[in-house]
C-alpha cells in the first residue's frame, strides 16, 4: 500500500517550458488535491477534485491546469512555466470531499525550480 | 478574513524538554482543527485532529493538543521531546470559505532538537 505517490521528485525547467506533475493514490479515495508550499506561507490549494470527473479551482489556480484521469490519478500541468512557480508541490487525497473535516493524506512532494 | 497564525517560525529545545507549539485562528464558526508534521524531504503526516467533544486530543508519537475556544487557539504539546521530533509542524483549520470547505494552513514552525 504505497499511499499517495508523486513523480517526479525534482524538476528544473526554463521559463516558458511546460510539464506535468503526476499523482496517484491507491487508497480508493474519492477526493484529490494539489497544493504548493512556499517558505513562510504554509500550503496553498491550487486545484481540487471532489470526485472522479470533477475539478475546481482553489486559492491559487492561475498558471495551472489539472486533469482527473480516473479515480486514482490527478495530474497538474504547467503550460508555460514562470519563476514564480518555483515551489514544492504536494498532492493529497481524502476519502470524500468534506473538505474541512476530512483527513488528507499527502504525497512526498515534487520540488520544482523554474529558471 | 479567515486565517491561521503560527507565531513561532523556529523553536529550539533540548532533548527531553517539554514542547508547546502555538496556533491561533480567525474564524467565525466552530472550526475543525489539525496538526501535521513534515520531516525533511517528506510529505505531511497527520499528528492529530479535533472535530468536537473533549477539547484535549491525543495524537501519534506522544503529542497532544488542546482546543481553547475563548482564545481561538489549538496548541500542540509534548512532555518530553526526542531528537526524532525535529521537523516542521503545521497547524491547519478546516473552514467554509470562498464557496467551499477547505483547509487553511499556518506558515509552519520549524523545530530543532539539541542533544
Amino acid at each position: 500500500n504505497a499511499g499517495v505517490t508523486q513523480t517526479p521528485k525534482f524538476q528544473v525547467l526554463k521559463t516558458g517550458q511546460s510539464m506535468t506533475l503526476q499523482c496517484a493514490q491507491d487508497m480508493n479515495h474519492n477526493s484529490m488535491y494539489w497544493y504548493r508550499q512556499d517558505p513562510g506561507m504554509g500550503l496553498r490549494l491550487i486545484y481540487y477534485s471532489a470526485s472522479e470527473g470533477t475539478t475546481d479551482k482553489g486559492e491559487v489556480p492561475n498558471g495551472y491546469n489539472v486533469s482527473r484521469l480516473n479515480k486514482r490519478e490527478f495530474s497538474l500541468r504547467l503550460e508555460s512555466a514562470a519563476p514564480s512557480q518555483t515551489s514544492v508541490y504536494f498532492c493529497a487525497s481524502s476519502e470524500r470531499f468534506q473538505g474541512s473535516t476530512d483527513t488528507q493524506y499527502f504525497g512526498p512532494g515534487t520540488r520544482l525550480t523554474v529558471l | 478574513a479567515q486565517s491561521v497564525t503560527q507565531p513561532d517560525i523556529h523553536i529550539t529545545v533540548s532533548e527531553g524538554a517539554s514542547l508547546e507549539l502555538r496556533c491561533n485562528y480567525s474564524y467565525g464558526a466552530t472550526p475543525y482543527l489539525f496538526w501535521y508534521v513534515q520531516s525533511p524531504g517528506q510529505g505531511l503526516q497527520l499528528l492529530l485532529k479535533y472535530f468536537s467533544g473533549d477539547t484535549l486530543v491525543q495524537g501519534i508519537k506522544g503529542f497532544e493538543a488542546e482546543f481553547k475556544r475563548s482564545q481561538s487557539s489549538f496548541n500542540l504539546r509534548k512532555p518530553s521531546v526526542h531528537w526524532s521530533d525535529a521537523a516542521e509542524y503545521f497547524c491547519a483549520v478546516g473552514m467554509f470559505s470562498g464557496g467551499y470547505n477547505k483547509l487553511i494552513f499556518g506558515a509552519g514552525t520549524r523545530l530543532a532538537v539539541h542533544p
